[in-house]
């Protein structure tokens, strides 16, 4: 059974740092490109950027490219995602997502609340 | 960026009615390899989203038949025959074919 489950969420200041990460299990993890989609409280999806298979290719969104860096350990089968310099606009849900052309695999999520 | 536009923002139905999204995109999306990456989800109250369509008209393993998907171009359409209480919930459709990938505003799909 794939499962996805993020971590690593919480409390963090304006203008400061956090590391969300998700467990994969139940497939081949190093086979697959992986993706970090928010949703911040009471609006729509929001995609952050994807890592491919290997580490090696990393797409992101524009407005959160200086951001938000996406990493990947394939020996541990883990995908995180390192925020910084944090704003109120940063609150959300973050999920991790399994793409293999599409988003089959969802994790449940991990919330991130930016304030002081 | 590839907008994508949904609508209605709010659908009451009926149950048992027929219910139809739009979907339409500022371009074409259509990737290098030639298929158009264009996914519909539903996201029921409390949970991760759920994959229903992909590839404009290919339904998920699992999904229902009374789920449809159609449209090509800049315009594309999730149609639901039959709504059961089961489907309701927010509806988003998704570009994957040109970067930065984005996701539709969500249509919600209430009681009427």
């Amino acid at each position: 059974e794939v499962k996805l489950l993020e971590s690593g969420g919480g409390l963090v200041q304006p203008g400061g740092s956090l590391k969300l990460s998700c467990a994969a299990s139940g497939f081949d993890f190093s086979r697959y490109w992986m993706s970090w989609v928010r949703q911040a409280p009471g609006k729509g999806l929001e995609w952050i950027g994807e890592i491919n298979p290997d580490g090696t290719t990393i797409n992101y969104t524009p407005s959160l490219k200086d951001k938000f860096i996406i990493s990947r350990d394939n020996a541990k089968n883990t995908l995180n995602l390192q925020m910084s310099k944090v704003t109120s606009e940063d609150t959300a849900l973050y999920y991790c997502a399994r793409r293999g052309v599409w988003f089959a695999y969802w994790g449940q999520g991990t919330l991130v609340t930016v304030s002081a | 960026d590839v907008l994508m536009t949904q609508t209605p923002f709010s659908l009451p139905v009926s149950l048992g009615d027929q219910a139809s999204i739009s979907c339409r995109s500022s371009q074409s999306f259509v990737h290098s390899n030639g298929d158009t990456y264009l996914e519909w989800y539903l996201q029921k109250p409390g949970q991760s989203p759920k994959l229903l369509i992909y590839k404009v008209s290919n339904r998920f393993s699992g999904v229902p038949d009374r789920f449809s998907g159609s449209g090509s171009g800049t315009d594309f359409t999730l149609k639901i025959s039959r709504v059961e209480a089961e489907d309701l919930g927010v509806y988003y459709c998704f570009q994957g074919s040109h970067f930065p990938f984005t996701f539709g505003s969500g249509t919600k799909l209430e009681i009427k």
